[in-house]
Parts: C-alpha cells; sequence; structure tokens
C-alpha cells in the first residue's frame, strides 16, 4: 500500500510564529503538489513540484521537494490568520496516473 | 469558483438506500476524479475517468460505481449505504493530457449524510 504521511496532524500557532509541515513516503514520487482547504470548500492547489531537491516559493510559503523525491516540506513565514486551513499533500507514483492524498495538517493561527 | 459543479450539495437518506451524485467538469477538461473525505480517513480517491473510460482506480468499494458520459459529466452511484458512507463526496477534473500530475480543480462537494 502507498502511503503518504503528513506530520503534525494538528498545528495551533499564534498569529507571526514560523511553522513546517511534512508529508513523506516510503515510496519515490514523480510528482507531488500541495493543496489547502477550507472548512466547506475542495481543496485548492498551492503548488506542484516534480525535481528533486526543488524548492517553490509562494509569497510567505516556501515549498521543498526532498532530493529523493520521497518526501517534501511546506513552510509558512510569520504566519497570518489566513492561513488557516487544511493542508494536503498529494502525489503521483512512477508510472501510475492514480493520485494519492495525505490525511492532511489542520493548521489553526491565532489571532 | 473552480468551474466545476457537484449536485446535490446536501443528501440525506437511509441505510440500505441508493444515491447518485452528479458532477460537470469545467469546460474542456477531460478527466474527472471522485473523492471521499471523512474526518478520521482524510481525502480517499476512489476513482478517475478520461474522456469516458476509467484511468485509475482507488479504494473504491463493490456497492459504489460511477460512469463518465459522452458530454463528459459523472455520477457516482452508492447503493446499499451503510453508516459508514456518511461523508464528503468531492468531484474534481482536470484537463488530462498532460502526462505528470496535473493541477485537479476540485467542487464544492456533496455531503452525504446516512441515517
Amino acid at each position: 500500500t502507498q502511503l503518504l504521511e503528513q506530520s503534525p496532524q494538528f498545528l495551533s500557532i499564534q498569529e507571526g510564529e514560523n511553522l513546517t509541515v511534512y508529508c513523506n513516503s516510503s515510496s519515490v514520487f514523480s510528482s507531488l503538489q500541495w493543496y489547502r482547504q477550507e472548512p466547506g470548500e475542495g481543496p485548492v492547489l498551492l503548488v506542484t513540484v516534480v525535481t528533486g531537491g526543488e524548492v517553490k516559493k509562494l509569497k510567505r510559503l516556501t515549498f521543498q521537494f526532498g532530493d529523493a523525491r520521497k518526501d517534501s516540506s511546506l513552510h509558512i513565514t510569520a504566519a497570518q490568520t489566513g492561513d488557516t486551513g487544511l493542508y494536503l499533500c498529494a502525489g503521483r507514483y512512477t508510472g501510475g496516473f492514480k493520485t494519492i492524498f495525505g490525511a492532511g495538517t489542520r493548521l489553526f493561527v491565532k489571532a | 469558483d473552480s468551474g466545476v459543479t457537484q449536485t446535490p450539495k446536501h443528501l440525506i437518506t437511509a441505510t440500505g438506500q441508493r444515491v447518485t451524485l452528479r458532477c460537470s467538469p469545467r469546460s474542456g477538461d477531460l478527466s474527472v476524479y471522485w473523492y471521499q473525505q471523512s474526518l478520521d480517513q482524510g481525502l480517499q480517491f476512489l476513482i478517475q475517468y478520461y474522456n469516458g473510460e476509467e484511468r485509475a482506480k482507488g479504494n473504491i468499494l463493490e456497492r459504489f460505481s460511477a460512469q463518465q458520459f459522452p458530454d463528459l459529466h459523472s455520477e457516482l452511484n452508492l447503493s446499499s449505504l451503510e453508516l459508514g458512507d456518511s461523508a464528503l463526496y468531492f468531484c474534481a477534473s482536470s484537463p488530462g493530457t498532460s502526462g505528470i500530475i496535473e493541477t485537479q480543480y476540485f467542487g464544492p462537494g456533496t455531503r452525504l449524510l446516512v441515517l
């Protein structure tokens, strides 16, 4: 069974703090995505990474794809209350069409 | 607004019943995906269609079936419903023409409650 493990499951922080969430697998991804989901809505894509070691920045969000393409991290600098939501990583394994989602990290940023 | 529509938005039914969830993809998208999201299971991939044909299958129960029609809309049929089938069901679509992972555009979901 191909699994994507995300950690931590829950995170509650104060506005202005930094945080990092992780996505790990024992298998190699051909590509990986991060989505953000707000309550009552569907997930929305934040970023796609395809190259081992790749780093992408989206304003205060920094995404890193591991050199071996088995893991990824999302770092948020100076979190804001608007960052509150469920952060999901999704990966596609080499040779397949199936996209596997992790269980997500639920982030709550307090004012 | 993602451009993906799902109906109905809410559905309440009883155990043993059968329901049909409907999805219209974004204009031009050929691939449709179905997911189940419950509190303790996260987002579970059920099935993917591309231009009317099944492309990938996930953890879809035998009591569930889906299809994609020539106009590219899709339906997910859930039968012999059990309490544990209560969840949010999402449909997503993507162009389907790229060999690498594509952006999936998610609909607003159908919230199913089985009593």
